[in-house]
Protein backbone atom coordinates (compact mmCIF):
# COMPACT_ATOMS: atom_id res chain seq x y z
CA UNK A 1 0.00 0.00 0.00
CA UNK A 2 1.07 3.72 -0.60
CA UNK A 3 -0.92 5.19 2.20
CA UNK A 4 0.96 6.75 4.95
CA UNK A 5 1.01 4.32 8.40
CA UNK A 6 0.86 6.48 11.50
CA UNK A 7 2.42 5.41 14.82
CA UNK A 8 1.49 4.79 17.68
CA UNK A 9 -2.23 3.91 16.66
CA UNK A 10 -3.22 5.71 20.13
CA UNK A 11 -0.94 8.21 22.38
CA UNK A 12 -2.48 9.32 25.85
CA UNK A 13 -0.46 12.53 27.62
CA UNK A 14 -1.08 14.96 29.98
CA UNK A 15 -1.64 18.40 29.61
CA UNK A 16 1.84 20.53 28.97
CA UNK A 17 3.77 17.22 27.57
CA UNK A 18 4.93 17.25 24.01
CA UNK A 19 3.03 14.17 21.63
CA UNK A 20 5.16 12.92 19.04
CA UNK A 21 2.95 11.35 16.17
CA UNK A 22 5.42 9.27 13.37
CA UNK A 23 4.03 8.29 10.23
CA UNK A 24 6.05 6.42 7.67
CA UNK A 25 5.16 5.15 4.14
CA UNK A 26 6.63 3.58 1.07
CA UNK A 27 6.91 4.98 -2.13
CA UNK A 28 8.40 8.49 -3.67
CA UNK A 29 6.42 11.65 -2.77
CA UNK A 30 5.78 15.22 -4.05
CA UNK A 31 4.71 16.18 -0.55
CA UNK A 32 2.93 15.12 2.86
CA UNK A 33 0.52 16.30 4.77
CA UNK A 34 -0.76 16.50 8.62
CA UNK A 35 -4.52 17.00 9.42
CA UNK A 36 -6.79 17.01 12.60
CA UNK A 37 -9.89 15.84 13.01
CA UNK A 38 -12.13 16.39 16.24
CA UNK A 39 -14.93 13.75 16.91
CA UNK A 40 -17.61 14.00 14.37
CA UNK A 41 -16.25 16.32 12.36
CA UNK A 42 -14.19 17.10 9.18
CA UNK A 43 -9.87 16.82 8.58
CA UNK A 44 -8.68 20.26 8.82
CA UNK A 45 -5.09 20.78 7.32
CA UNK A 46 -2.10 21.67 9.57
CA UNK A 47 0.87 21.50 7.59
CA UNK A 48 1.92 20.38 4.10
CA UNK A 49 5.48 19.92 3.75
CA UNK A 50 7.25 19.19 0.30
CA UNK A 51 9.57 16.72 -0.29
CA UNK A 52 12.60 19.37 -0.78
CA UNK A 53 11.75 20.26 2.95
CA UNK A 54 13.52 18.89 6.27
CA UNK A 55 11.37 20.92 9.05
CA UNK A 56 8.31 23.51 8.81
CA UNK A 57 7.07 24.73 11.97
CA UNK A 58 3.20 26.39 12.48
CA UNK A 59 3.22 27.89 15.79
CA UNK A 60 3.01 24.31 18.40
CA UNK A 61 3.40 22.03 15.64
CA UNK A 62 6.64 20.99 14.43
CA UNK A 63 7.00 18.72 11.09
CA UNK A 64 10.12 16.82 9.87
CA UNK A 65 10.24 15.07 7.03
CA UNK A 66 13.24 12.31 5.92
CA UNK A 67 12.73 11.42 2.54
CA UNK A 68 15.78 8.94 2.64
CA UNK A 69 14.33 6.98 5.78
CA UNK A 70 10.62 7.67 3.91
CA UNK A 71 9.18 8.64 7.54
CA UNK A 72 7.52 11.96 8.81
CA UNK A 73 7.35 12.83 12.50
CA UNK A 74 4.64 15.51 14.08
CA UNK A 75 5.22 17.09 17.16
CA UNK A 76 2.80 19.28 19.66
CA UNK A 77 4.67 20.79 22.10
CA UNK A 78 3.16 21.83 25.33
CA UNK A 79 -0.40 19.98 24.96
CA UNK A 80 -3.63 21.41 25.91
CA UNK A 81 -6.97 19.41 26.60
CA UNK A 82 -8.08 21.01 23.12
CA UNK A 83 -5.45 19.18 20.76
CA UNK A 84 -7.24 16.02 21.91
CA UNK A 85 -8.40 14.39 18.07
CA UNK A 86 -7.35 12.48 16.05
CA UNK A 87 -4.26 13.37 13.93
CA UNK A 88 -3.62 11.91 10.01
CA UNK A 89 -0.91 11.74 7.70
CA UNK A 90 -1.35 12.23 3.85
CA UNK A 91 0.70 11.17 0.72
CA UNK A 92 0.69 13.00 -2.79
CA UNK A 93 3.01 10.98 -5.31
CA UNK A 94 1.79 13.34 -8.27
CA UNK A 95 -1.64 14.22 -9.69
CA UNK A 96 -4.98 14.32 -8.07
CA UNK A 97 -4.66 11.77 -5.37
CA UNK A 98 -4.15 12.24 -1.61
CA UNK A 99 -3.23 9.07 0.26
CA UNK A 100 -4.79 8.66 3.83
CA UNK A 101 -3.44 6.80 6.82
CA UNK A 102 -5.29 5.24 9.74
CA UNK A 103 -4.28 7.83 11.73
CA UNK A 104 -3.20 8.02 15.12
CA UNK A 105 -5.63 9.15 18.64
CA UNK A 106 -4.31 11.69 20.95
CA UNK A 107 -5.84 11.81 24.21
CA UNK A 108 -4.45 15.13 26.43
CA UNK A 109 -5.56 14.66 30.17
CA UNK A 110 -6.62 17.71 31.98
CA UNK B 1 -15.36 25.17 7.20
CA UNK B 2 -14.31 26.17 3.78
CA UNK B 3 -17.45 26.80 2.65
CA UNK B 4 -18.14 23.36 2.04
CA UNK B 5 -21.68 21.90 2.59
CA UNK B 6 -23.08 18.53 2.97
CA UNK B 7 -26.63 17.03 2.70
CA UNK B 8 -27.84 15.51 4.21
CA UNK B 9 -25.64 14.76 7.33
CA UNK B 10 -27.53 11.98 8.27
CA UNK B 11 -29.21 8.99 6.59
CA UNK B 12 -30.47 5.92 6.96
CA UNK B 13 -31.32 3.34 3.81
CA UNK B 14 -32.30 0.07 3.67
CA UNK B 15 -30.17 -2.32 1.41
CA UNK B 16 -30.80 -1.89 -2.45
CA UNK B 17 -32.60 1.31 -2.72
CA UNK B 18 -30.61 4.07 -4.44
CA UNK B 19 -28.94 7.01 -2.16
CA UNK B 20 -27.52 10.48 -3.61
CA UNK B 21 -25.12 12.99 -1.06
CA UNK B 22 -24.21 16.01 -2.12
CA UNK B 23 -21.76 18.21 -1.80
CA UNK B 24 -22.01 22.20 -2.35
CA UNK B 25 -18.94 24.53 -2.30
CA UNK B 26 -18.30 28.34 -2.19
CA UNK B 27 -14.95 28.53 -2.97
CA UNK B 28 -14.93 27.85 -6.76
CA UNK B 29 -12.25 25.43 -6.13
CA UNK B 30 -11.64 22.89 -9.55
CA UNK B 31 -11.36 19.91 -7.55
CA UNK B 32 -13.78 18.05 -5.72
CA UNK B 33 -12.89 14.75 -3.82
CA UNK B 34 -15.12 12.11 -2.44
CA UNK B 35 -14.01 9.99 0.37
CA UNK B 36 -15.13 7.18 2.79
CA UNK B 37 -13.80 6.84 6.55
CA UNK B 38 -14.04 3.34 8.31
CA UNK B 39 -12.73 2.25 11.21
CA UNK B 40 -8.69 1.19 10.70
CA UNK B 41 -8.82 2.38 7.04
CA UNK B 42 -8.50 5.78 7.58
CA UNK B 43 -9.73 7.80 4.53
CA UNK B 44 -9.98 6.03 1.37
CA UNK B 45 -10.81 7.89 -2.25
CA UNK B 46 -13.81 6.98 -3.91
CA UNK B 47 -13.89 9.62 -6.78
CA UNK B 48 -12.52 13.04 -7.53
CA UNK B 49 -13.59 15.96 -10.33
CA UNK B 50 -11.01 18.08 -11.78
CA UNK B 51 -13.34 20.21 -13.24
CA UNK B 52 -17.08 20.33 -14.33
CA UNK B 53 -17.99 16.80 -15.98
CA UNK B 54 -14.61 15.64 -15.39
CA UNK B 55 -14.50 13.12 -13.25
CA UNK B 56 -12.37 9.88 -12.25
CA UNK B 57 -12.09 6.74 -10.52
CA UNK B 58 -9.83 6.55 -6.78
CA UNK B 59 -9.40 3.22 -4.81
CA UNK B 60 -12.82 2.43 -4.06
CA UNK B 61 -14.85 2.85 -6.42
CA UNK B 62 -17.10 -0.03 -7.04
CA UNK B 63 -20.63 0.37 -6.23
CA UNK B 64 -20.46 4.33 -6.70
CA UNK B 65 -20.87 6.82 -9.60
CA UNK B 66 -20.54 10.55 -9.29
CA UNK B 67 -21.71 13.97 -11.18
CA UNK B 68 -20.87 16.95 -11.83
CA UNK B 69 -22.43 19.72 -13.74
CA UNK B 70 -21.55 22.96 -12.02
CA UNK B 71 -18.71 23.55 -10.26
CA UNK B 72 -20.41 24.18 -7.05
CA UNK B 73 -22.12 20.85 -6.96
CA UNK B 74 -20.52 17.63 -6.45
CA UNK B 75 -22.83 14.37 -6.11
CA UNK B 76 -22.28 10.97 -4.85
CA UNK B 77 -24.64 8.01 -6.11
CA UNK B 78 -25.01 4.71 -5.04
CA UNK B 79 -27.01 3.09 -7.48
CA UNK B 80 -27.65 0.17 -5.21
CA UNK B 81 -26.96 0.57 -1.45
CA UNK B 82 -25.53 -2.29 0.21
CA UNK B 83 -24.18 -2.78 3.75
CA UNK B 84 -20.54 -2.55 3.11
CA UNK B 85 -21.29 1.21 2.30
CA UNK B 86 -22.22 1.82 5.54
CA UNK B 87 -19.96 4.43 6.26
CA UNK B 88 -18.96 8.28 6.80
CA UNK B 89 -18.92 9.96 3.39
CA UNK B 90 -16.74 13.20 3.10
CA UNK B 91 -16.47 15.37 0.58
CA UNK B 92 -13.09 17.49 0.18
CA UNK B 93 -11.98 20.52 -2.26
CA UNK B 94 -8.45 21.62 -3.37
CA UNK B 95 -7.86 24.77 -5.61
CA UNK B 96 -5.06 24.07 -7.58
CA UNK B 97 -2.97 21.42 -9.44
CA UNK B 98 -0.74 23.56 -11.30
CA UNK B 99 2.28 22.82 -9.98
CA UNK B 100 3.80 19.41 -8.71
CA UNK B 101 2.36 20.71 -5.16
CA UNK B 102 -0.78 20.00 -4.51
CA UNK B 103 -2.89 22.42 -2.17
CA UNK B 104 -3.81 21.03 0.73
CA UNK B 105 -7.62 19.40 1.57
CA UNK B 106 -10.38 21.01 2.99
CA UNK B 107 -13.09 19.09 3.98
CA UNK B 108 -16.99 19.48 4.87
CA UNK B 109 -18.30 17.86 8.04
CA UNK B 110 -19.33 14.39 6.41
CA UNK B 111 -22.53 12.24 6.11
CA UNK B 112 -22.96 9.51 8.71
CA UNK B 113 -24.60 7.00 5.84
CA UNK B 114 -26.29 3.37 7.44
CA UNK B 115 -27.40 0.71 4.97
CA UNK B 116 -29.81 -1.72 6.73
Amino acid sequence: SQQGEEDPQALSIQEGENATMNCSYKTSINNLQWYRQNSGRGLVHLILIRSNEREKHSGRLRVTLDTSKKSSSLLITASRAADTASYFCAINTGGFKTIFGAGTRLFVKA
Amino acid sequence: DAGITQSPRHKVTETGTPVTLRCHQTENHRYMYWYRQDPGHGLRLIHYSYGVKDTDKGEVSDGYSVSRSKTEDFLLTLESATSSQTSVYFCAISESMRSSYNSPLHFGNGTRLTVT
